[in-house]
């Protein structure tokens, strides 16, 4: 399954709202998953279920979506959301990742 | 606190084997099925492999199926990766990685360790 994320890129301001959007090749039902990335981190599972947010994930972000479709958006973006986002498909194998999408400070 | 941790990266030549090695702690080792992804420089996550929770079943991506195999030692909490044949597109670093409890490896990754460097270059 191929999964192609967008925009790959994206730059925002503290407060802001921003989407990233995550497209499936093929129906996945609800089986995606969100992470962050950030220098010196281990990456961080932030939503699993398309919209079920892990233990510790801050409210502001929420993911939804089904099928080929998936949103991950965060609200009132705070300094430590600025990272690179990943989704993933885990509905089939092999495993597969979107491309990322760095969100930086504007 | 789920801690994981891989050693074992290095620089290797073209042909030759690596094996990496994670030490897990902070939960029932045993329980979870485990498995590793990398990161090639500046690019994106491929997963590698995943194993088990008794080790009898393994899952590979093509790109690696027949030159890498995936292993774990319950008593150790410890989990491996074994690379033969490397190849220059396999320079990487590699993470290993904590599914959710389950009885079935179709699922998302808990946990990442912080990753080992694997360089393949002559």
């Amino acid at each position: 399954v191929q999964m192609t994320q967008s925009p790959s890129y994206l730059a925002a301001s503290p407060g802001e709202s921003v989407s990233i959007s995550c497209k499936a090749s093929k129906s996945i039902s609800n089986n995606l998953a969100w992470y962050q990335e950030k220098p010196g981190k281990a990456n961080k599972l932030l939503i699993h279920s398309g919209s079920t947010l892990q233990s510790g994930t801050p409210s502001r972000f929420s993911g939804s979506g089904s099928g080929t479709d998936f949103t991950l958006t965060i609200r009132s973006l705070e300094s430590e959301d600025f990272a690179v986002y990943y989704c993933q498909q885990y509905n089939e194998y092999p495993l597969t990742f979107g491309s990322g999408t760095k969100l930086e400070i504007k | 606190e789920v801690q994981l941790v891989e050693s074992g990266g290095g620089l290797v030549q073209p042909g030759r084997s690596l094996k990496l090695s994670c030490a897990a702690s902070g939960f029932t080792f045993s329980n979870y099925y485990m498995a590793w992804v990398r990161q090639a420089p500046k690019k994106g996550l491929e997963w590698v492999a995943t194993i088990s929770t008794s080790g009898s079943r393994t899952y590979y991506p093509d790109s690696v199926k027949g030159r890498f195999t995936i292993s774990r030692d319950n008593a150790k909490s410890s989990l491996y990766l074994q690379m033969n044949s490397l190849k220059s597109e396999d320079t990487a670093t590699y993470y290993c990685a904590r599914h959710p409890m389950g009885t079935h490896p179709y699922n998302w990754f808990a946990y990442w360790g912080q990753g080992t460097l694997v360089t393949v270059s002559s």
